[in-house]
């Protein structure tokens, strides 16, 4: 699976909408776009995921270059319970293994 | 749908003991994962099985540590002869193969202190 990275942390004032950066340059045409946050001590929560064309849901949207090579995590009107980890994973379906491959994720700090 | 349940939610243990941990899977979920986190770090994977044939294991699992699934509904991790290093949270995640995405949903985890 391809590897990611994404910045350490980030900062957001309440009620605005936070944009989380992740590149992937060396994706893979069959490996999609996951993103979980983790607020702490609790399990991973699944946000949203995408292959090629940009996805909503009720929690977030994602946005995913032309190239493939980047994605932006956005969440239109960030609150304070939006305070978490966030981790940007690609991974390839259907294939050998199943497995997350988690870095250490951008820590979303949502300020008052 | 009561989401992915585990079971303690937290265990303190002396080295040496055994430990054992319970996890049940979001209901008609046939992929069951384990992974374990440390302080700072995001969750490492441990092993998955799809119904009870377990497909995948990581070097992470030594031999002290053995998961079963053995109806393919609930899984048990044993972790033997505990070591101060094994100090985590365990968790637990399922997931259904459907449409061609499989989206893994994951537990509260299971944190373990050994003294």
């Amino acid at each position: 699976d391809a590897k990611t990275t994404q910045p350490t942390s980030m900062d957001c004032a309440e009620g605005r909408a936070a944009n989380l950066p992740c590149n992937h340059s060396t994706i893979s045409g069959n490996e999609y776009v996951y993103w979980y946050r983790q607020i702490h001590s609790q399990g991973p929560q699944y946000i949203i995921h995408g292959l090629k064309n940009n996805e909503t849901n009720e929690m977030a949207s994602l946005i995913i270059t032309e190239d493939r090579k980047s994605s932006t995590l956005i969440l239109p009107h960030a609150t304070l319970r939006d305070t978490a980890v966030y981790y940007c994973i690609v991974r390839v379906l259907g294939g050998a293994t199943n497995k997350l491959i988690f870095g250490t994720g951008t820590l979303l700090a949502v300020q008052p | 749908d009561t989401g992915v349940s585990q079971n303690p939610r937290h265990k303190i243990t002396k080295r040496g003991q055994n430990v054992t941990f319970r996890c049940d899977p979001i209901s008609e979920h046939n992929r069951l994962y384990w992974y374990r986190q440390t302080l700072g770090q995001g969750p490492e994977f441990l092993t998955y099985f799809q119904n009870e044939a377990q497909l995948e294991k990581s070097r992470l699992l030594s031999d002290r540590f053995s998961a079963e699934r053995p109806k393919g509904s609930f899984s048990t991790l044993e972790i033997q002869r505990t070591e101060q290093g094994d100090s985590a949270m365990y968790l637990c995640a399922s997931s259904f193969l459907a449409g061609g995405t499989d989206t893994q949903y994951f537990g509260p985890g299971t944190r373990l202190t050994v003294l």
